[in-house]
């Protein structure tokens, strides 16, 4: 069975730094591009950032951009997202999935439980 | 404000059907394929039709998905009770360079 299982998330003051991590078990990690997706306490899904199987190609939401960095280690089937500059509406609850493909899409067809992040004054 | 518009709510009785729509514009559905999803609150998203109208395996015929021009469709029928979920549309858009959700649907069984 594929299980993904993020943790990294904690409450942090504004302009702080978290790096979360997604370990991935049951498929061939190294096969798949990976997705980090937020939900902000009661609203929809943001989508947050993609790496494609190589971690070659990245993409980010405009949200995000120039403050967060996804990257994977395919030899300990980890993912990552270091978050810096955290502002107050990066709260969420942060997910990782998984794709169909080596590209990025939205095909997530496996998720995390997802880890909490709280950035308060 | 989301880039992809839905419905707030829809609602119907068990055993029914119903039709959640998902409006974009040609840099994200009109220009590539549409996915949904299923949150039952408290859950992780739940992946259930993808390149607007393919269903992941488990995923039960109950559910299928239609795209023209630059909006979707999630149809739903013979509702349950376990079908009371929130449901997001979502795609890539070109303009963006990144994926886009709807703000979501909720759907209740009356």
């Amino acid at each position: 069975d594929v299980q993904l299982l993020e943790s990294g998330g904690d409450l942090i003051q504004p302009g702080g730094s978290l790096r979360l991590s997604c370990a991935a078990s049951g498929f061939k990690f190294s096969d798949f591009a990976m997705t980090w997706v937020r939900q902000a306490p009661g609203k929809g899904l943001e989508w947050v950032s993609g790496l494609n199987s190589a971690g070659l190609s990245t993409y980010y939401a405009d949200s995000v951009k120039g403050r967060f960095t996804i990257s994977r280690d395919n030899s300990a089937n980890t993912l990552y997202l270091r978050m810096n500059s955290l502002r107050s509406e990066d709260t969420a609850v942060y997910y990782c999935a998984k794709g169909l493909t080596e590209e990025v899409t939205l095909w997530l067809d496996s998720w995390g439980q997802g880890t909490q992040v709280t950035v308060f004054s | 404000q989301s880039v992809l518009t839905q419905p707030p709510s829809v609602s119907a009785a068990p055993g029914r059907k119903v039709n959640i729509s998902c409006s974009g514009s040609s840099s994200n559905i009109g220009y590539n394929s549409v996915a949904w999803f299923q949150q039952v609150p408290g859950t992780a998203p739940k992946l259930l039709i993808y390149e607007n109208n393919k269903r992941p395996s488990g995923i039960p015929d109950r559910f299928s998905g239609s795209k023209s021009g630059t909006s979707a469709n999630l149809g739903i029928t013979g509702l349950q009770t376990g079908d009371e979920a929130e449901y997001y549309c979502g795609t890539w858009d070109s303009s963006l360079s990144g994926a886009v959700f709807g703000g979501g649907t909720q759907v209740t069984i009356l």
